[in-house]
């Protein structure tokens, strides 16, 4: 059983559409953080949210943390082609001692121009 | 160095075989990590070290996979007798703290088990 489960799987839209990718879990974390992996690369942190409710913005990238901090979305303003990769999130659980992320299995957007 | 550094960026190895698998983390970073990632997969954790001292190694599939980072810098994973189940992107990371706000990942160690 995944810990995060990170959906859609998949994503493919057209250049200048709206998404949002989902990241939801039962447990509650200490702190949660999205990261942008592209091919034959190691994932890339675009951000850490850590507050209940909180709300960060990266350029067209909002990224919202669950009031409960159980879940969080990413969402995408006017995708571009250069958008296109595999978004994943992990986790610090809020309990049990372990201070190592836990990541989902990711959502793999493509962007068509 | 300015980024973490993984070598070599490709492995192919012939079932049976030992490999080494080396990262250079961000000078200063205390904390090293690393991960698994199959196909298609989010990162697998495997080990933690905090400067030498590794501290968790509770993700290392078995005992054919051992680590070591002895100066508290250079890390290396060995992996003994691969599997094609070993066939994977391996990830090192670091960071200056405990990890719990993001670290800086390598570009990874892509292993072919053949």
């Amino acid at each position: 059983t995944q810990l995060l489960e990170q959906s859609p799987q998949f994503l493919s839209i057209q250049e200048g559409e709206n998404l949002t990718v989902y990241c939801n879990s039962s447990s509650v974390f200490s702190s949660l953080q999205w990261y942008r992996q592209e091919p034959g690369e190691g994932p890339v942190l675009l951000v850490t949210v850590v507050t209940g409710g909180e709300v960060k913005k990266l350029k067209r990238l909002t990224f919202q943390f669950g009031d409960a901090r159980k879940d969080s979305s990413l969402h995408i303003t006017a995708a571009q082609p250069g958008d296109t990769g595999l978004y994943l999130c992990a986790g610090v659980p809020a309990s049990g001692g372990s201070y190592i992320p836990t990541f989902g299995r990711g959502t793999s957007l493509i962007v068509h121009p | 160095g300015a980024g973490v550094s993984q070598s070599p960026r490709y492995k192919v190895a012939k079932r049976g075989q030992d490999v080494a698998l080396r990262c250079d983390p961000i000078s200063g970073h205390v904390s090293l990590f690393w991960y698994q990632q199959a196909l298609g997969q989010g990162p697998e954790f495997l080990t933690y070290f905090q400067n030498e001292a590794q501290l968790d190694k509770s993700g290392l599939p078995s005992d054919r996979f051992f680590a070591e980072r002895p100066e508290g810098s250079v890390s290396t994973l060995k992996i003994q007798r691969t599997q094609q189940e070993d066939s994977a992107v391996y990830l090192c990371a670091s960071s200056s703290g405990q990890g719990i706000y993001g670290y800086t990942f390598g570009s990874g160690t892509r292993l072919t088990v053949v």
